[in-house]
C-alpha cells in the first residue's frame, strides 16, 4: 500500500531534550516536506526537500533540522525543543514540486513540549 | 507574496443542505489551486485541484469547485451535505511566486447538523 508513515504518532517531552520524528514514504517520490499545524493558522511549511541531499527552508524553520540521505526518509530533528514547538506535525511527499502534483500526507505526530 | 483566505473558521449546515466553503487567493502569476480535507485524527487528502484546464473542477465525494479569475476565488461546493462530510477543509495555492510550495489557508471546519 502506497503510504507515508510517521513515528511516533504522539510524543510528550521536556524542554531541551533532543528528539527526532521519522518520516518514510514508499512511493519513490522525489519531493518531501514537513509542516506544522496550529489552530487558526492552517499548515505552515518547516522544511522541504526536492531530492536526496537537497533541502531548503520553508516559512518556519527556526528550531528545526532535517536531512535527506535516502530518497524514502526525511526525518525532522528538534535539537532543543521548546514549548512553542508544541504542535501537530505532518510529513508529506509528492512526485515532484511544481505544477500540480498531489501531496500525500502522513497521519501526523502530535508533539507536546513541557 | 501569495496568500490564501478562507472565510469562516467554522461553517454549520444541515444534512441535505448546500455546502459552500469560501476560498480567495492572491497571486501575481497563474496559480494552481487545491482543496484538501482532513478527517478527525487523520492526515490531509486531496479533494480536487485546478490546473488551468476546465474552470469547474470535480473532485471526490461529490465536491466541486469553480475557479473565477476575476474574483480570485476558488469556492468549494457540494449540493447536499452528508454527515460523513464533517471534517476540516483547507484551500491551498502554489505558483512560481512561491517556488511552487503550497501556501495554505487557515482551514474551515464543516459541521453537519442532523
Amino acid at each position: 500500500e502506497a503510504q507515508v508513515t510517521q513515528n511516533p504518532r504522539y510524543l510528550i517531552t521536556v524542554t531541551g531534550k533532543k528528539l527526532t520524528v521519522t518520516c518514510s514514504q514508499n512511493m519513490n517520490h522525489e519531493y518531501m516536506s514537513w509542516y506544522r499545524q496550529d489552530p487558526g493558522l492552517g499548515l505552515r511549511q518547516i522544511y522541504y526537500s526536492m531530492n536526496v541531499e537537497v533541502t531548503d527552508k520553508g516559512d518556519v524553520p527556526e528550531g528545526y533540522k532535517v536531512s535527506r540521505k535516502e530518497k524514502r526518509n526525511f526525518p525532522l530533528i528538534l535539537e532543543s525543543p521548546s514549548p512553542n514547538q508544541t504542535s501537530l506535525y505532518f510529513c508529506a511527499s509528492s512526485l515532484g514540486a511544481g505544477s500540480s502534483y498531489e501531496q500525500y500526507f502522513g497521519p501526523g505526530t502530535r508533539l507536546t513540549v513541557t | 507574496a501569495q496568500s490564501v483566505t478562507q472565510l469562516g473558521s467554522h461553517v454549520s449546515v444541515s444534512e441535505g443542505a448546500l455546502v459552500l466553503l469560501r476560498c480567495n487567493y492572491s497571486s501575481s502569476v497563474p496559480p494552481y489551486l487545491f482543496w484538501y480535507v482532513q478527517y478527525p485524527n487523520q492526515g490531509l487528502q486531496l479533494l480536487l485541484k485546478y490546473t488551468s484546464a476546465a474552470t469547474l473542477v470535480k473532485g471526490i465525494n461529490g465536491f466541486e469547485a469553480e475557479f473565477k479569475k476575476s474574483e480570485t476565488s476558488f469556492h468549494l461546493t457540494k449540493p447536499s451535505a452528508h454527515m460523513s462530510d464533517a471534517a476540516e477543509y483547507f484551500c491551498a495555492v502554489s505558483s512560481l511566486d512561491s517556488n511552487y510550495q503550497l501556501i495554505w489557508g487557515a482551514g474551515t471546519k464543516l459541521i453537519i447538523k442532523p
